[in-house]
């Protein structure tokens, strides 16, 4: 079993849509949940940071985890052109500084 | 800040030619890290260092490669000899503690090797 799944997609949505992304993991020690944000050409940018279960707000993002059953989502309301992007979860397991990524979904939001 | 500066941004050799990538990390930042990406394997993490000294390495794939650190702004990843499965994306990321959890990463490094 992979330590990390993701759905690489594409995602095509329309603009105004609801987005949801999702990962599975597979490594109990992992206690950071985090999702990167990645434009063509440019390297990945922190985008939402959660350490717990449960779900963790910010504007049009909601980034929710479900330890119990090692599953990670990010949702993206009223979703617009400019998020179209290849979305990376990534976990930790806090005192390790290595980062486990996921392999990236890519987004085209359409207007 | 002008965030972390990478370059070059294309780079373009024969197979066994030596490349040398470079990096300008976050001013403050005092953990420094390579990272490869493909299609294949998504983001590797190559090396790690902490104050400029590498602490982990073992996601270096082979000899060809190494990673300096002389100073607290600049780091470089050297491939020589090069060999076409080399080509990746580079990137160089930095962050303000030593845990990895926060990173900010540089625009990268796009190298084919013919």
């Amino acid at each position: 079993q992979k330590e990390v799944e993701q759905d690489p997609g594409p995602l095509s949505v329309p603009e105004g849509a609801i987005v949801s992304l999702n990962c599975t993991y597979s490594n109990s020690a992992f206690q950071y949940f985090m999702w990167y944000r990645q434009y063509s050409r440019k390297g990945p940018e922190l985008l939402m940071y959660t350490y717990s279960s449960g779900n963790k707000e910010d504007g049009r993002f909601t980034a929710q985890v479900d330890k119990s059953s090692k599953y990670i989502s990010l949702f993206i309301r009223d979703s617009q052109p400019s998020d179209s992007a290849t979305y990376l979860c990534a976990f930790s397991g806090g005192s390790n500084y290595k980062l486990t990524f996921g392999k990236g979904t890519l987004l085209t939001v359409n207007p | 800040d002008a965030g972390v500066i990478q370059s070059p941004r294309h780079e373009v050799t024969e197979m066994g030619q030596e490349v040398t990538l470079r990096c300008k990390p976050i001013s403050g930042h005092n953990s420094l890290f390579w990272y490869r990406q493909t299609m294949m394997r998504g983001l590797e993490l190559l090396i790690y260092f902490n104050n400029n000294v590498p602490i982990d390495d073992s996601g270096m794939p082979e000899d060809r490669f190494s990673a300096k650190m002389p100073n607290a702004s600049f780091s470089t990843l050297k491939i020589q000899p090069s060999e076409p499965r080399d080509s990746a994306v580079y990137f160089c990321a930095s962050s303000p503690g030593g845990l990895g959890e926060k990173l900010f990463f540089g625009s990268g490094t796009q190298l084919s090797v013919l």
